[in-house]
């Protein structure tokens, strides 16, 4: 089954620097790849999907990128803000319309 | 935009107890999920459903069921609730494709406390 991997620990940040979130993946690599914002006590949030034969994806001020051979997605939010303070987790998919989550990244942007 | 319904955002309920979860789209979609969440162990799959009256278990089935009679409303059934199943329940949707690029929509959750 597919593993993934996601730092942790809380990324701590400053306003208007460029925070990158990690996720890595083991065994296969999937035909594409999805990034979720949680806020506390509330469910996920779709931001983006990426496809392998993408390298890179853009939505305002969020990048994802896509290594297969690494298995490795990046997530980069350019000019951060405190309202961006939430946990992001990756997902891959794992049967038939069914995703698997990472744990999540703690995402702090201190003004 | 798809909205998805949780019936209740708080519940408590003691040991024993038969409870029921219940959640609602209104897109359309075929497909729903039941996850519980917990520190820790992050988002993990009970069952899942792509079409009315179908279901497949998840990851962690053990001490659920699940009934989905319509294809707007999915209902998770606790049928002898225990310590062990307080948690975060999420409900989400998506909607089938043939290039299986399936974003999920998630409801707001209910948190749910067995004492």
């Amino acid at each position: 089954s597919q593993k993934i991997e996601q730092n942790s620990e809380a990324l701590n940040i400053q306003e208007g620097k460029t925070a990158t979130l990690t996720c890595n993946y083991t065994n296969y690599s999937p035909a594409y790849l999805q990034w979720y914002r949680q806020d506390p006590g509330r469910g996920p949030v779709f931001l983006l999907l990426i496809r392998e034969n993408e390298k890179e994806k853009r939505k305002e001020r969020l990048k994802v990128t896509f290594d297969t051979t690494l298995k490795q997605s990046l997530f980069h939010i350019t000019a951060s803000q405190p309202a961006d303070s939430a946990t992001y987790l990756c997902a891959l998919v794992s049967g038939y319309s069914t995703l698997t989550f990472g744990k999540g990244t703690m995402l702090l942007v201190s003004p | 935009d798809v909205k998805v319904t949780q019936s209740s955002r708080y519940l408590v309920k003691r040991t024993g107890e038969k409870v029921f979860l219940e959640c609602v789209q209104d897109m359309d979609h075929e497909n729903m999920f039941w996850y519980r969440q917990d520190p820790g162990l992050g988002l993990r799959l009970i069952y899942f459903s792509y079409d009315v009256k179908m279901k497949e278990k998840g990851d962690i089935p053990e001490g659920y069921s699940v009934s989905r009679e319509k294809k707007e409303r999915f209902s998770l059934i606790l049928e002898s609730a225990s310590t062990n199943q307080t948690s975060m329940y999420l409900c989400a949707s998506s909607l089938s494709t043939s290039g299986g690029e399936e974003t999920q929509y998630f409801g707001p959750g209910t948190r749910l406390l067995v004492l």
